[in-house]
């Protein structure tokens, strides 16, 4: 069973619009949450990087926030570009530097 | 972010061949990469972790003989998938983790490989 689960699988969203992509994860012993996003055909990019002190870090219209207590992350996209269609991947880090990756959230933004 | 390279962005082949696939930190110094595979509306699968000056550790399932890695320097990591078959076409990613910045890992464009 996947350590991280994201949701939704996919979704469709207006430009312009906002949308929330959910992150929920087992990773223990927790070191950080990372979101990324990958472009087809692309490696990955980071967004937002967040320990465990961490609740809430943005990066331009990207907002991450972390309940460390629930195991929850949520990546927030505000008034959404069609350059932002992509897959949005969660990655939890444990303490000694291994990565877990989610499944990944495929976002269409449309005209 | 720091900037890693990889090489080629496509690779088409035919079966039974043998294929170099090139990962290169520009601007760090990495002492470890990491080498994932992608199959297509899937998340990225860590294959091995490749240890400059050392062997490489592989995940459980990842066949040693059959993607043969070596890091050789800190900036340069490669990955032979050897005598490649259609079940080996997939998007190839590496990483590289950058210790002066809190072991940030920076990520590759990918290789798409297929094999014919």
């Amino acid at each position: 069973k996947n350590q991280v689960e994201q949701s939704p699988q996919s979704l469709i969203i207006l430009e312009g619009k906002n949308c929330t992509l959910q992150c929920n994860y087992t990773v223990s012993p927790f070191s950080n949450l990372r979101w990324y996003k990958q472009d087809t055909g692309r490696g990955p990019v980071s967004l937002t990087i967040m320990t465990f002190s961490e609740n809430t870090k943005s990066n331009g219209r990207y907002t991450a926030t972390l309940d460390a207590d629930t195991k929850q992350s949520s990546l927030h996209i505000t008034a959404s570009q069609l350059s932002d269609s992509a897959s949005y991947i969660c990655v939890v880090s444990v303490s000694w530097g291994k990565f877990q990756f989610g499944a990944g959230t495929q976002v269409v933004v449309t005209p | 972010g720091a900037v890693v390279s990889q090489h080629p962005s496509w690779v088409i082949c035919k079966s039974g061949t043998s294929v170099k696939i090139e990962c290169r930190s520009l601007d760090f110094q990495a002492t470890t990469m990491f080498w994932y595979r992608q199959f297509p509306k899937q998340s990225l699968m860590l294959m091995a972790t490749s240890n400059e000056g050392s062997k490489a550790t592989y995940e459980q399932g990842v066949e040693k003989d059959k993607f043969l890695i070596n890091h050789a320097s800190l900036t340069l990591s490669t990955l032979t998938v050897t005598s490649a078959h259609p079940e080996d076409s997939s998007f190839y990613i590496c990483s590289a983790r950058d210790s002066s910045k809190y072991n940030e890992q920076f990520f590759g464009p990918g290789t798409r490989l297929t094999v014919l």
